[in-house]
């Protein structure tokens, strides 16, 4: 079945840096998904991308769809200590498919 | 916003009892999902539901069952718990964008 490799798996960062995670397939998807979960939490959609090349933002967090269809990356600008999370992508698991390939998640720290 | 809702956050129970988690969602989506998380793992598929009544095995069904007689709620069962399905539930919802929204978990810890 589709894999989806996500790098890196952890990083610890200070307060203020930015942040760049990324996600690649060896199969082409036609959407990519961003998710963040916090500890005991359920993961919270962060960002839909639906197009190559489409570049999208929400607050802080950038994602792109990358070109060859099979990578997407999330950028975070100026980190916060509330950015602290497991962050997935996730992609539909075949053409018409209703269920999601996820990632294993880069767990991100944030040091004040 | 889509709200997906669990009926429980934390649960204990013991081995071989009957246990039933609930899962609404009220945005009339047809598509929900049942899925377990575990350290290492990763989000594994146990269920889903395409329609109401219908429903189909995801990746791990073994030892659960699923029940979907309205559109927005979907139930997670456990026959018989045993202590290898202590772990976090995570129910979820599917927009005609492929976009799934997660309720905020269950997590079971089976004695």
């Amino acid at each position: 079945g589709q894999q989806l490799n996500q790098s890196p798996q952890s990083m610890f960062i200070q307060e203020g840096e930015d942040v760049s995670m990324n996600c690649t397939s060896s199969s082409i998807f036609n959407t990519w998904l961003w998710y963040k979960q916090e500890p005991g939490e359920g993961p919270v959609l962060l960002i839909a991308l639906y197009k190559a090349g489409e570049l999208t933002s929400n607050g802080r967090l950038t994602a792109q769809f990358g070109i060859t269809r099979k990578d997407s990356f999330l950028n975070i600008s100026a980190s916060i200590p509330s950015d602290v999370g497991i962050y997935f992508c996730a992609g539909p698991s075949g053409a018409g498919s209703y269920q999601l390939t996820f990632g294993k998640g880069t767990k991100l720290s944030v040091i004040p | 916003d889509v709200k997906v809702t669990q009926s429980s956050r934390y649960l204990v129970k013991r081995t071989g009892e009957k246990v039933f988690l609930e899962c609404v969602q009220d945005m009339d989506h047809e598509n929900m999902f049942w899925y377990r998380q575990d350290p290492g793992l990763g989000l594994r598929l146990i269920y889903f539901s395409y329609d109401v009544k219908m429903k189909e095995k995801g990746d791990i069904p073994e030892g659960y069952s699923v029940s979907r007689e309205k559109k927005e709620r979907f139930s997670l069962i456990l026959e018989s718990a045993s202590t290898n399905q202590t772990s976090m539930y995570l129910c979820a919802s599917r927009t005609a964008g492929n976009e799934q929204f997660f309720g905020p978990g269950t997590r079971l810890t089976v004695l």
